[in-house]
């Protein structure tokens, strides 16, 4: 079975530019979740959906961070415009019942 | 945002030696998990537990979720190379709210 997929699994950008993640969670699970890993903080839950909806989006950092779930199958974690301190690997779990999450491979960002 | 007490920080052993590692908290947890990460790669699901006293394991990994509810270790047995990596627990309070409390890892290095 297919696991949680993102891309890029790789960004690297200027400062100021528009920057979306994307995710893909594993089908029938009805969870997802957005988190952010440094070496400083760990990792950081950001944002997460149930049934497409979000429930708790209190990690996300600022206004400059956006996160959407169209449907069962896809999400976007938006960030306009990019700081250098958004640089950090960037993780999409999924989950039935919102347990047990299985972790995607990650995106690493990088802002210049 | 909290996070846990997770110890030690980082262990070097001997290929074939024992392991164990810890996480506590100050609130009580209803979940525990113990996710391994590679480098590159997303935290992967070890152990997942669900019952005050639990013992569970998973071929040389054997976890427990304290009777407090409030602790949670992880063994692991007779050590192989393949064991490198960083070892994070998680906990997930009562109610509605499916968030992760998550440590900040136990780096493992394994001399073969």
């Amino acid at each position: 079975d297919a696991g949680v997929i993102q891309s890029p699994r790789h960004e690297v950008t200027e400062m100021g530019q528009e920057v979306t993640l994307r995710c893909k969670p594993i089908s029938g699970h009805d969870y997802l979740f957005w988190y952010r890993q440094t070496m400083m903080r760990g990792l950081e839950l950001l944002i997460y959906f149930n049934n497409n909806v979000p429930i708790d989006d209190s990690g996300m950092p600022e206004d400059r961070f956006s996160a959407k779930m169209p449907n069962a199958s896809f999400s976007t974690l938006k960030i306009q415009p990019s700081e250098p301190r958004d640089s950090a690997v960037y993780f999409c779990a999924s989950s039935y019942y919102g347990q047990e999450q299985y972790f995607g491979p990650g995106t690493r960002l990088t802002v210049t | 945002g909290q996070q846990l007490n997770q110890s030690p920080q980082s262990m070097f052993i001997q290929e074939g030696e024992d392991v164990s590692m810890n996480c506590t908290s100050s609130s009580i947890f209803n979940t525990w998990l113990w996710y391994k990460q590679d480098p590159g790669e997303g935290p992967v699901l070890l152990i997942a537990l669900y019952k005050a006293g639990e013992l569970t394991s998973n071929g040389r990994l054997t976890a427990q979720f304290g009777i407090t509810r409030k602790d949670s270790f992880l063994n692991i047995s007779a050590s192989i190379p393949s064991d490198v990596g960083i070892y994070f627990c998680a906990g997930q309070g009562a109610g509605n709210n499916r968030k992760l409390i998550w440590g900040l890892g136990t780096s493992l290095a394994v001399n073969p």
